[in-house]
């Protein structure tokens, strides 16, 4: 069964405006973690934020925000006010177990696409 | 800080010869290192996880003859692609866990592009 589901191939939003990026995850484990990175076309992964299970407040992070839904399972990305360079792939992660190897398990991604 | 470095950034090969790509964690110590592949317009995939001085584990349909995981000090991992294919061609990115902290990322390298030709 996919343990990260991101359902959105591609979001379009306008500059400034804010963007909500859905991740949906499965898991027996009562502790995991939860991340979001931007992979822009250069290919670099950039950590953007993190979310505990046990985190009892939503992670923020300057313009990006988790909104950490623990009973819906779901960890979806706020961006605000967008800008162009926020144009990019996102990937939604999870790690179960924090402890051990710590093995992230990514979603398929969502394309945002940024216009002035 | 927590920066990681991989080399080469590009590389272009003929079928059969053998390639080595290198992760080195600059400022920072890092016990367990990670090898992804994503092809183009998919996601990260595991390969395998590598810790300092024993054996990587490989993911379930990872060649371990094809993908050799050297990880010699806590600084850098190494992945060979041996007797490359066309079909290795990939985008192969590392990322390194620091010692410390379980609520830390990864942190990643900035990948390398792999075309067989």
């Amino acid at each position: 069964a996919q343990k990260i589901t991101q359902t959105q191939p591609g979001m379009f939003v306008q500059e400034k405006e804010a963007v909500t990026l859905d991740c949906t995850y499965d898991t027996s484990d009562q502790s995991y973690g939860l991340f979001w990175y931007k992979q822009p076309s250069s290919g670099e992964m950039i950590f953007l934020i993190y979310q505990g299970s046990y985190d009892e407040q939503n992670a923020t992070e300057g313009r990006y925000s988790l909104n950490f839904q623990k009973a819906r399972k779901s960890a979806n990305l706020v961006i605000s006010a967008s800008q162009l360079g926020d144009s990019a792939m996102y990937f939604c992660a999870m790690r179960e177990a924090l402890t051990g190897f710590q093995k992230l398990v990514f979603g398929t991604g969502t394309r945002l696409l940024v216009s002035p | 800080g927590a920066v990681v470095s991989q080399h080469p950034s590009w590389v272009i090969c003929k079928s059969g010869t053998s390639v080595k790509i290198e992760c080195r964690s600059l400022d920072f110590q890092a016990t367990t290192m990670f090898w992804y592949r994503q092809f183009p317009k998919q996601s990260l995939m595991l390969m395998a996880t590598s810790n300092e001085g024993s054996k990587a584990t490989y993911e379930q349909g990872v060649e371990k003859d094809k993908f050799l995981i050297n990880h010699a000090s806590l600084t850098l991992s190494t992945l060979t692609v041996t007797s490359a294919h066309p079909e290795d061609s990939s985008f192969y990115i590392c990322s390194a866990q620091p010692r410390q902290g379980s609520r830390e990322t990864q942190y990643f390298g900035p990948g390398t592009r792999l075309l067989v030709l």
